[in-house]
């Protein structure tokens, strides 16, 4: 079974300051990793994936963000956020083969400060 | 259609009631998720279907829930005898699972609240 963790809730941040949204998975097998973002009063919407190659994989919004196997995490990062970054993001993981089952974790609520 | 889409929108219903929500996915996904996502709980995952195989009930949280998928496309999620925490919007999500095409698709979700 799969599982991933979001350890920050909430992240308050000064608009071009730069921001990093932590994620840590744990998986028996080999997975895909996900990022989705949610705007207020939105619904999710891709923005970025992992599936093989290149650890560094880049997004929409000039996000991106680093497969790290060793310390399974997959951290989102932005060198400098704008106010209309803020919303809910969340990170995923799911099987590469077999049920592909995506599990999502909690959610971090990112909140770009004027 | 374009999108996954999901009907109602909104429902309010008195507890006890039953309640059906449907979800169209993308024509030609073959995967189907539910997932419920309360205030601070994150998504939390209800039931999977994929194909014709036997679906993923594992994320169901009692008896009273239970998922359809009529002819591998629209599928109906239906809560009985409704409970004031069963509150929350209920999400469903459609996806490929051929080779790398596995990105899900989401709908704007139904918001369910218990009165």
């Amino acid at each position: 079974a799969q599982s991933v963790t979001q350890l920050d809730s909430q992240v308050p941040v000064f608009e071009e300051a730069p921001v990093e949204l932590r994620c840590n998975y744990s998986s028996s097998v080999s997975v895909y990793l996900f990022w989705y973002v949610q705007y207020p009063n939105q619904g999710l919407q891709l923005l970025l994936k992992y599936l093989s190659g290149s650890t560094l994989v880049k997004g929409i919004n000039g996000f991106e963000a680093e497969f790290n196997k060793s310390q399974t995490s997959f951290h989102l990062r932005k060198p400098s956020v704008h106010i209309s970054d803020t919303a809910e993001y969340f990170c995923a993981v799911s099987e590469t083969s077999g049920t592909y089952k995506y599990i999502f974790g909690t959610g971090t609520r990112l909140k770009v400060l004027a | 259609g374009a999108g996954v889409s999901q009907s109602p929108s909104n429902k309010v219903t008195e507890k006890g009631k039953d309640v059906e929500l449907r979800c169209d996915p993308i024509s030609g996904h073959t995967a189907l998720y539910w997932y419920r996502q309360s205030l601070g709980q994150g998504l939390e995952f209800l039931i999977y279907f994929q194909g014709n195989s036997a679906p993923d009930k594992s994320g169901l949280p009692s008896d009273r829930f239970s998922a359809e998928r009529t002819g591998g496309s629209v599928s109906t999620l239906t809560i009985q005898r409704t409970q004031q925490e069963d509150s929350a919007v209920y999400l469903c999500a459609s996806s490929l699972t051929t080779g790398l095409n596995t990105e899900a698709f989401f709908g704007q979700g139904t918001r369910l609240t218990v009165v």
